[in-house]
């Protein structure tokens, strides 16, 4: 199974800040990973597939990028609605398994 | 637009079996796989498996090999998911989503709302 890790685990950020979180799989997985967003007892929400590419109805401060091993989500101008966990999920193969999550909360 | 609307909360003994649905609308039921993801409380995202409604295959993570069934009605857009010989640690929310796959990019587009199960004797 591909094992995915991401950095940091927690992450703690004002409104209007600029973050980043890191996601690398065990093996090569080229561009097939995916981003969601989850928020507290909701289900996940899709924001990047294919490592950058946005999901329709995403706002743009979302971007993706990465390829192989090593991939990152970035938040530009940081909005009080994206404070939530955050996972990776690899796409490549079969268990399509995900990160362990990056809570982000509010300075 | 599309929904999937999953069956509600269930409470199980250890060793029991449970059987929970995903009914899909809004689009072409047999055009798109269903997978199911689960979360235990307070963890991350755990994928379970997969099944295409149209011929009804299925692929399983090895962890569920043996215990875990998925089956479909394709007669009212439904997705089944049946585990067995349930254990706490299968307590935990468990959703399915549609797999839309764009470009053979997998990715999951749209989720249930969640279904908690309960494992306590």
């Amino acid at each position: 199974d591909i094992q995915m890790t991401q950095s940091p685990s927690s992450l703690s950020a004002s409104v209007g800040d600029r973050v980043t979180i890191t996601c690398r799989a065990s093996q090569s997985i080229n561009i097939y990973l995916n981003w969601y967003q989850q928020k507290p007892g909701k289900a996940p929400n899709l924001l990047i597939y294919a490592a950058s590419s946005l999901q329709s109805g995403v706002p743009s401060r979302f971007s993706g990028s990465g390829s192989g091993t090593d991939f990152t989500l970035t938040i530009n101008s940081l909005q009080p609605e994206d404070f939530a966990t955050y996972y990776c999920q690899q796409s490549s193969s079969a268990p399509y398994t995900f990160g362990q999550g990056t809570k982000l909360e509010i300075k | 637009q599309v929904h999937l609307v999953q069956s509600g909360a269930e409470v199980k003994k250890p060793g029991a079996s449970m059987k929970v649905y995903c009914k899909a609308s809004g689009y072409t039921f047999t055009s798109y796989y269903i997978h199911w993801v689960r979360q235990a409380p307070g963890q991350g995202l755990e994928w379970v498996g997969i099944i295409n409604p149209s011929g009804g295959s299925t692929t399983y993570a090895q962890k569920f090999q043996g215990r875990v069934t998925m089956t479909r009605d394709t007669s009212t857009s439904t997705v089944y998911m049946e585990l067995s010989t349930l254990r706490s640690e299968d307590t935990a929310v468990y959703y399915c989503a549609r797999d839309g796959s764009i470009n053979y990019y997998l990715s999951l587009d749209y989720w249930g709302q969640g279904t908690l199960v309960t494992v306590s004797s």
